[in-house]
């Protein structure tokens, strides 16, 4: 069985300041991995994913994430993070049918 | 492509009563997921259809709980004798390819209150 755990339940930072969001998974087959973020009164949009190929993915509003296979990981990372940033962040994993997710991390963006 | 909807968007029912939730997904989506989420929680895995074949329940969907696909196009989401742990936000989602790879749509939601 896989699952998913996200480590932090809540992130305050200040804007500008950097960010990682912490996600580790657990599986015993290869894995399809996903950052969603999930504004307030919104559904779940996606933010950046890994299948295969280049473990750095970028998403076009500056965040990324790094697959790291030895220490089972997908740690989400922005280098300077803006008010409107402020969102729940669930971390996901599938392998064939269907997606997995972690309890969420709330990112609170402060000016 | 107008992305996944759910209707209504909010549902405010008194326990013990039926109600109904529709999702559509993106059209030329085949596969179309149900999931739960309860505050403070990640989405939890209800069901999902590939066509109209429900291929798999959860183990949180109790007997009360019913889903339907019919014609492989919307889906609908039963509760029966709704109780207050029901509350929630129920969440749709709709995908394109086996093996999940291409990511998934989700819609809107429906927020359950049970009274």
């Amino acid at each position: 069985a896989q699952s998913v755990t996200q480590l932090d339940s809540q992130v305050p930072v200040f804007e500008e300041a950097p960010v990682e969001l912490r996600c580790n998974y657990s599986s015993s087959v290869s894995v399809y991995l996903f950052w969603y973020v999930q504004y307030p009164n919104q559904g779940l949009q996606l933010l950046l994913k890994y299948l295969s190929g280049s473990t750095l993915v970028e998403s076009i509003n500056g965040f990324e994430a790094e697959f790291n296979k030895s220490q089972t990981s997908f740690h989400l990372r922005k280098p300077s993070v803006h008010i409107s940033d402020t969102a729940e962040y669930f971390c996901a994993v599938t392998i064939t049918d269907k997606l997995i997710f972690g309890t969420g991390t709330r990112l609170q963006v402060f000016p | 492509d107008t992305g996944v909807s759910q209707n209504p968007r909010h549902k405010i029912t008194k326990r013990g009563q039926n109600v109904t939730f529709r999702c559509d997904p993106i059209s030329e989506h085949n596969r179309l997921y149900w999931y739960r989420q309860t505050l403070g929680q990640g989405p939890e895995f209800l069901t999902y259809f590939q066509n109209e074949a429900q291929l798999e329940k959860s183990r949180l969907l109790s007997d009360r709980f019913s889903a339907e696909r019919p014609k492989g196009s919307f889906s609908t989401l039963e509760i029966q004798r709704t109780e207050q742990g029901d509350s929630a936000m129920y969440l749709c989602a709709s995908t394109a390819r086996q093996g999940t790879g291409y990511g998934y749509t989700f819609g809107s939601g429906t927020r359950l209150t049970v009274v």
